[in-house]
């Protein structure tokens, strides 16, 4: 069953706490993402990785860090959250090369206040 | 500039009508992603699609990659189909998706 799983689904924290959000998958991919979804400004990309511990920054990356010890799993850290960083949280994973379908995680909404 | 735009913005019509969602790109192609969302939802892919057309249940895909276009036609929709539908697509040598802004459907009994 292909599935891409996050944790938590709902967070509240306080600014300067903080974040773990963290995914997984079963499908063996090689490529897996951070969007954020925020009203107006749709889905950007934070961080992609290409495989274990080979990571590169996306297009909003300031604030963010990202970690990939398993190939079935995918972390995103704020460290000393700010309340910018208030949004929808989704991880995505796909093959890079041939058939390379993004598969989305249930998201994660985070709040921070 | 924008390098996804989708048309129309917006979209009422009443159940069992037919709905068509259009997306421009404005650059080299990899692939072509069709996804649907419900408020406070996931995104569920509905296509992907490089080139050509494809066909799920009511639904069909058509992406011309010379006319830098791609299209998800919904046949007789129904107060199901209603959420936000969104294009992406993959760029060439880059993983990400380029997503447009969706078109907002909503289907009237």
């Amino acid at each position: 069953d292909m599935k891409v799983t996050q944790m938590p689904r709902y967070l509240i924290k306080r600014m300067g706490e903080n974040v773990l959000l963290e995914c997984g998958q079963d499908m063996s991919h090689e490529t897996m993402y951070w969007y954020r979804q925020d009203p107006g400004l749709g889905l950007q990309l934070i961080y992609i990785s290409y495989d274990v511990d080979s990571n590169s920054e996306g297009d909003i990356p300031k604030g963010y860090r990202v970690s990939r010890k398993k190939r079935e799993h995918f972390s995103l850290i704020l460290d000393s959250a700010k309340t910018n960083q208030t949004s929808v949280y989704f991880c995505a994973s796909s093959s890079w090369t041939g058939y390379a379908e993004q598969f989305f995680g249930p998201g994660t909404r985070l709040t921070v206040l | 500039g924008q390098q996804v735009q989708q048309s129309p913005a917006s979209l009422v019509l009443q159940e069992g009508e037919n709905a068509e969602l259009q997306c421009n790109f404005s650059t080299s192609l990899n692939s072509m992603q069709w996804f649907y969302q419900r408020p406070g939802g996931s995104l569920v892919s509905l296509f992907y699609n490089p080139s050509g057309t494809k066909h799920s249940g009511r639904l069909t895909s058509t992406t011309v990659i010379k006319e830098r276009r791609s299209s998800l036609h919904i046949s007789s929709s129904q107060t199901t189909d209603s959420g936000t539908y969104l294009c992406a697509l993959r760029h060439y040598n880059q993983g990400k998706l380029i997503f447009g802004q969706g078109t907002k459907l909503s289907i009237k009994p």
